[in-house]
């Protein structure tokens, strides 16, 4: 089966700029979530959504980012604007939303905050 | 708070030794995941530990789960080089939400 997709690979912005992050996750799998994993540290959620609706969103930045799943399957991650502690990989997992399977990784997106 | 700790955080062994890392999780929880990244890579998923005294075993890793002293052990037997990688464990916040928190990870270099 096809993994789940992100683009892009990397990026490099100035701070107070913004950028978009993509994420397609596995075919039917309902749950979608974005991870922030800083340098040396695990991941850390920022939200999660059941197939369009916003489950968890209470670690994310609200005041710079935003994140949406419209029709369910494909999602967005945006932050405006960026900050130099910003600069991480941003990772994109999805699963089937039953409690006991495991999250399917993307590759992430590395950003990098100049 | 759920919080949760591994360790060590770094780890250095000879190829052939064995080794044991640690998860330590601060509330309740029946379940617990074990997930693999590769330098630069994403997290692979290794184990599913669904119950009490689960033990789960893939070639030259091991591992299991103790809900009761909420601690979940990652064993590696005769380590090789192919080993060499971060390795995380990841606890759901709820029964019924995959809202994971990973611990920091703990980095593994296999020595020849």
């Amino acid at each position: 089966e096809a993994g789940v997709a992100q683009s892009p690979r990397y990026k490099i912005i100035e701070k107070r700029q913004s950028v978009a992050f993509w994420c397609n996750p596995i075919s039917g799998h309902a749950t979608l979530y974005w991870y922030q994993q800083i340098l040396g540290q695990g991941p850390k959620l920022l939200i999660q959504f059941q197939n369009n609706g916003v489950v968890d969103d209470s670690q994310l930045p609200k005041d710079r980012f935003s994140a949406e799943r419209l029709k369910g399957v494909d999602s967005t991650l945006k932050i405006q604007p960026a900050k130099l502690e910003d600069s991480a990989v941003y990772l994109c997992a999805s699963s089937f939303g039953k409690n006991l399977s495991p999250l399917h990784f993307g590759n992430g997106t590395r950003l990098t905050v100049t | 708070e759920l919080k949760v700790e591994q360790n060590p955080l770094f780890l250095s062994m000879q190829e052939g030794k064995n080794y044991t890392i640690y998860c330590n999780y601060s509330t309740t929880s029946d379940r617990l995941y074990w997930y693999r990244q590769d330098p630069g890579k994403s997290l692979e998923s290794l184990f599913v530990l669904l119950s009490n005294g689960a033990v789960k075993q893939e070639g030259r890793l091991m591992a299991s789960l103790d809900t009761k002293a909420r601690l979940s052990t990652l064993h590696i037997t005769a380590a090789v080089h192919d080993l060499s990688a971060t390795y995380f464990c990841a606890v759901p916040l709820g029964y019924n939400n995959n809202d994971m928190r990973f611990g920091a990870g703990t980095r593994l270099t296999v020595k020849p």
